[in-house]
């Protein structure tokens, strides 16, 4: 069964700072990867995702992530942060298996952006 | 306005009482999923299905039930055997050949 870690639980970090929150994903086969956020109170949004090509991939608001195959990992990052991307970001992994295409997240990692 | 819809928000029940939980798609989407968030442990796979009438456990199966009898619902019963539901549940759906999931805003259940 594929498996994905985060290893950051909760990052803190200054307005203009960079970010970047790991995640590694266990999974032999094929894969499609995506970072969701969840601001306070709102839905899971989709942020970016990853299918195939270019392995660095651009999402919305400046958000970027990078697939490197060898390590099993999917990256998220932005240069400069700013105190509205304060929210819970989650990395996903779905891969095709016998029972069909099943999405599995990892566990969260808190962000505060301190203005 | 098209999406998913999870009701109630919040649902406060007793022990021993089975509950369900409402998710309706007007999105046409084939595969829906019910997913529990509790802190620091992310998002963990309850149910899902892909198709009208079928539906596949995921990783903590035990304790709940589904039914998908119409392509836009798929209720969510947390029955008594659950050994520990206060959690946030969310529901989502995703298109035929998955490209990504879209979620509901939730349902914060309450066992007293």
């Amino acid at each position: 069964a594929q498996s994905v870690s985060q290893h950051n639980h909760h990052v803190i970090l200054s307005e203009a700072a960079s970010l970047e929150l790991g995640c590694n994903y266990s999974y032999g086969g094929t894969v499609n990867l995506f970072w969701y956020v969840q601001y306070p109170g709102q839905h899971l949004q989709l942020l970016l995702k990853y299918f195939s090509g270019d392995p660095l991939v651009k999402g919305i608001k400046g958000f970027e992530a990078e697939f490197i195959k060898s390590k099993f990992s999917f990256n998220l990052r932005k240069p400069s942060v700013q105190w509205s991307d304060t929210a819970e970001y989650f990395c996903a992994v779905t891969a095709n298996n016998n029972a069909g295409n099943m999405l599995t997240f990892g566990g969260g990692t808190r962000l505060m952006v301190k203005p | 306005d098209g999406g998913i819809t999870q009701s109630p928000k919040y649902l406060f029940r007793k022990e021993g009482q089975n509950v369900t939980l409402s998710c309706e798609q007007n999105l046409n989407h084939d595969a829906m999923y019910w997913y529990r968030q509790d802190p620091g442990q992310g998002l963990r796979l309850i149910y899902y299905s892909q198709i009208v009438n079928d539906f596949q456990k995921g990783d903590i199966a035990e304790g709940y039930s589904v039914s998908r009898e119409k392509k836009e619902s798929f209720p969510l019963t947390v029955t008594s055997a659950q050994k520990n539901p206060t959690a946030f549940y969310l529901c989502a759906s995703s298109p035929q050949g998955y490209t990504e999931a879209f979620f509901g805003q939730g349902t914060r259940l309450t066992v007293v």
